[in-house]
């Protein structure tokens, strides 16, 4: 069974809007981690953050981690047509051994 | 990614038929996946390698078996091929102090 289900399954937004995703968990984490998919392709790692870290930046990425309510959400703002992709979040627990657990994915469509 | 390549990227084969999947990676990492991806959804776990001696199961491993013939190479095959294996298949790398994984640009299979 899936750890991590992700919230929308998919989100159509216009070029420069803000593109939130969203990613619950079922068990305690060393990190939670966001990849990127583009169609029919290998996925990209983009961000890593911490079960002791509550938000973390890279460049128009920014993530949020709120271990209490086990949930993340990754928002991409100011959004290009080339961040249209597949997006998955990937839990790594402590009793996973290096393993992750990948969510369903939120398909992001930026329309130019 | 080049620095892991699979082969083939693409292969269509019968019902019944053992095919390899093969996996090579220039990175220099110990740890090694084998993930399966059906339409919508996300990875989920075929087999895992943390070592040339370290075979493990994933959440999936049935009608697959696994060979790690060196740190660089982890192939992946399909004994018995069926229909419902039909999938995108990603092979991952990740290594030392890294807890983030490296993925191949994928092989897509179609068993008819």
């Amino acid at each position: 069974s899936q750890q991590g289900e992700e919230d929308p399954q998919a989100l159509s937004i216009q070029e420069g809007e803000n593109a939130t995703m969203n990613c619950s968990y079922k068990t305690s984490i060393n990190n939670l981690q966001w990849y990127r998919q583009n169609s029919g392709r290998g996925l990209v790692h983009l961000i890593l953050i911490r079960s002791n870290e509550r938000e973390k930046h890279s460049g128009r990425l920014r993530v949020t981690l709120d271990t209490s309510k086990k949930s993340s959400s990754l928002l991409i703002t100011a959004s290009r047509a080339a961040d249209t992709a597949s997006y998955f979040c990937a839990t790594d627990a402590p009793t996973s051994g290096s393993r992750l657990t990948f969510g369903e994915g939120t398909q992001l469509t930026v329309n130019p | 990614d080049a620095d892991v390549t699979q082969t083939p990227r693409n292969r269509i084969t019968k019902t019944g038929k053992r095919i390899m999947l093969e996996c090579s990676q220039t990175k220099g990492h110990d740890r090694m996946y084998w993930y399966r991806q059906d339409p919508g959804l996300g990875l989920r776990l075929i087999y895992y390698s943390f070592d040339v001696k370290d075979i493990n199961k994933g959440e999936i491993s049935d009608g697959y078996s696994v060979s790690r013939q060196a740190q660089a190479k982890f192939s992946l095959s399909l004994e018995s091929a069926i229909p419902n294996q039909t999938a995108l298949y990603f092979c991952a790398t990740s290594g030392g102090t890294q807890e983030t994984q490296y993925f191949g640009p994928g092989t897509r299979l179609l068993v008819l």
